[in-house]
């Protein structure tokens, strides 16, 4: 299998304040994760990418100040917004892959609502 | 020009006919090729990938690809109203295994 979790998958919170996503790939080890953003009626937006081990390579526009990534083991990546803002509020959905050029597998979703 | 373009539908099909998905692309050197399915407020889930030239079969799902026209399509047997979501077409270019995604089609299969 080729499991992927997510957690929180639905977080509320105060502008200004921070929030940590934890992708965790369930079954197989990840060299590779990365990190979508979806608003409503649009598709899937690369933020960054995250090797094992190494600094994450963000997308151009991405601020990556404002959305720390670690991905400290084959098995977590974390993606932290800081200071929140509410047109922050979007669908973070995280993948995973085995390897360069392996099949993605995504994780369920984190919803944020920053009011 | 988008990466990857897909109509947005909807595509309303009735139940048992054949749906048929189509996605272009404008990297010549993209190299992988993926279906995915997502449901409204879920994530995407992957229903199919192809890497050569011709047709892949898997179940009621067919995925065409044809590099020279940059073009690929997904084909579903027997719709039933449960296939009824966003399929989003997502291309891999290069030397990274970045996952370009088209905007989705929408379909909806009428029972």
């Amino acid at each position: 299998g080729a499991v992927v979790s997510q957690h929180p998958s639905w977080v509320i919170c105060k502008s200004g304040t921070s929030v940590k996503i934890e992708c965790r790939s369930l079954d197989f080890q990840a060299t590779t994760m990365f990190w979508y953003r979806q608003f409503p009626k649009q598709s899937l937006m690369l933020m960054a990418t995250s090797n094992e081990g190494s600094k994450a390579t963000y997308e151009q526009g991405v601020e990556k100040d404002k959305f720390l990534i670690n991905h400290a083991s084959l098995t977590l990546s974390t993606l932290t917004v800081t200071s929140a803002h509410p047109e922050d509020s979007s669908f973070y959905i995280c993948s995973a892959s085995r390897g360069f050029k392996e099949t993605q597998y995504f994780g369920p979703g984190t919803r944020l609502l920053v009011l | 020009q988008k990466e990857v373009e897909q109509n947005s539908g909807p595509l309303s099909v009735p139940e048992g006919a054949i749906a048929s998905l189509n996605c272009t692309y404008s990297d010549r050197g993209s190299q992988s090729f993926f279906w995915y399915r997502q449901y409204s407020g879920k994530s995407p889930e992957l229903i199919m990938f192809i890497y050569s030239n011709g047709d892949k079969e898997d179940g009621r799902f067919t995925a065409q690809l044809n590099k020279a026209s940059q073009y690929v399509s997904l084909l579903i047997r027997d719709s039933q109203p449960s296939d009824s979501a966003t399929y989003l077409c997502a291309v891999t270019s290069g030397a990274t295994n970045k996952l370009i995604f088209g905007t989705g089609t929408l379909l909806a299969v009428q029972p």
